[in-house]
């Protein structure tokens, strides 16, 4: 079964307003973190926050982790054109007692903004 | 655009046709990744090795051969392909392969079969 989802499949909106993206998973998780991709190209690390935060900020990310409902978003604030990409949650999930960085990623979040 | 490389960045093959993708990363990290995109799917991760030794093979038929020659190189041999093999192939690095590692990727091989 998918580990990660996002939602919504696809956003678009305008420059200068903010962009939410949600991620759901199943398992418990030692840590969840959102790449970013630009089209056909690799994937970017943006944050990682862990099992035990609740909030990370990174510039103008911000991502909120809440493990009672196994969610996490993903809130760009200020939007440019040049935030126009994929978005993915991915988590390592603790079941099976893999020490190894073993990432499920999720369908991704296509964010479009318009300048 | 990252220490990440992969080559080529865009192959075509017929499915009789024996070929392999390239991916140097130049961080120093000792695990890397293999990762395939098809569209519409999630990113599926295909094999990892920490320390040039496989630890994970996600189910992966054997037409896909991984080598990690040495921790900074990593291949991926591909043989009898088939049509729905055409996809995005992404190699990552990270550090140690641990569960907080970030991992750096590549711009990734778009590979059409034919």
């Amino acid at each position: 079964s998918q580990q990660g989802e996002e939602d919504p499949q696809a956003l678009s909106i305008q420059e200068g307003e903010n962009a939410t993206m949600n991620c759901s998973y199943k398992t418990s998780i030692n840590n969840l973190q959102w790449y970013r991709q630009n089209s056909g190209r690799g994937l970017v690390h943006l944050i990682l926050i862990r099992s035990n935060e609740r909030e990370k900020h990174s510039g103008r990310l911000r991502v909120t982790l809440d493990t009672s409902k196994k969610s996490s978003s993903l809130l760009i604030t200020a939007s440019r054109a040049a935030d126009t990409a994929s978005y993915f949650c991915a988590t390592d999930a603790t079941a099976g007692g893999t020490s190894y960085g073993k990432l499920t990623f999720g369908q991704g979040t296509i964010l479009t903004v318009h300048p | 655009e990252t220490g990440v490389t992969q080559t080529p960045r865009h192959l075509v093959m017929g499915m009789t046709n024996k070929k392999s993708l390239k991916c140097e990363q130049h961080l120093g990290h000792n695990a890397m990744y293999w990762y395939k995109q098809s569209a519409k799917k999630p990113l599926e991760l295909m094999f990892v090795y920490s320390l040039e030794e496989r630890v994970e093979n996600n189910s992966v038929p054997s037409r896909f051969s991984p080598e990690c020659p040495n921790s900074s190189h990593l291949f991926l041999h591909l043989h009898t392909l088939q049509p729905e093999d055409s996809a995005l192939y992404l190699c990552a690095s990270s550090q140690d392969g641990t569960v907080t590692d970030t991992q750096y990727f590549g711009p990734g091989t778009r590979l059409t079969v034919l």
